[in-house]
């Protein structure tokens, strides 16, 4: 089945900088990949997805690139703020064998923006 | 903004106990899912279901049973609780597949 590994357990920024969160995942076939955060003893919330027809998209600060070719794709977020401090989860999912709606999540990611 | 409630927010239950967790949306969402969240592993698929009066098994369902009784609600079943299912568990909804989640507050449960 799908393996989607994010390979910063945790990443540290300065206000300002940009941060770059990545994510592989083992399925060619799949086809849809959303990003959620969590912030600190909350619930998850929808950042920013990409489908495999497009290889960029932008929504304000935040960036996702998606190379089919590296099973690879990234969480580009610039100018960061402390309220960007969170987990952030990617996820894959639409691959072979994969039924319908069935997300496949990476560990997270824990982004720290210092002041 | 989507709505989905879980219930109870947290839970102690002994081992060998019979535990229900349940979800509400007022989404009118079509898919609902449960996840369970162990640190250091993300979020982990454990039922799902598309339509009332069906479910279907996720990645991890051993020990696990669900229940959709209506398209609003979607329940948990741990029938004999064990201490590996202690967690934190995610209640989800979605308009059909491969749209966005919208997650509720989440359970965590302890099993002691």
């Amino acid at each position: 089945g799908e393996k989607v590994e994010q390979h910063e357990s945790t990443l540290s920024v300065r206000e300002g900088d940009s941060a770059v969160i990545n994510c592989t995942y083992t399925d060619t076939a799949s086809s849809y990949f959303p990003w959620y955060k969590q912030e600190a003893g909350k619930s998850l919330h929808f950042v920013i997805d990409i489908r495999s027809n497009v290889d960029r998209k932008q929504s304000q600060r935040l960036t996702v690139l998606l190379d089919k070719k590296a099973k690879r794709f990234s969480l580009h977020i610039t100018a960061t703020q402390p309220e960007d401090s969170a987990i952030y989860f990617c996820a894959a999912s639409g691959g072979r064998g994969s039924a319908l709606g069935r997300l496949h999540f990476g560990a997270g990611t824990q982004l720290i923006v210092i002041p | 903004e989507a709505a989905v409630t879980q219930s109870p927010r947290s839970k102690v239950a002994v081992t060998g106990g019979k535990v229900t967790l349940s979800c509400h949306q007022t989404n009118n969402h079509d898919y609902m899912y449960w996840y369970r969240q162990d640190t250091g592993h993300g979020l982990r698929l454990i039922h799902y279901s598309y339509v009332a009066d069906s479910t279907e098994k996720g990645d991890i369902p051993d020990g696990y049973k669900a229940s959709r009784p209506s398209q609003e609600n979607f329940s948990l079943i741990l029938e004999l609780a064990s201490l590996s299912q202690t967690a934190v568990y995610f209640c989800a909804s979605s308009v059909g597949s491969q749209n966005t989640l919208y997650f509720g507050a989440g359970t965590r449960l302890s099993v002691l």
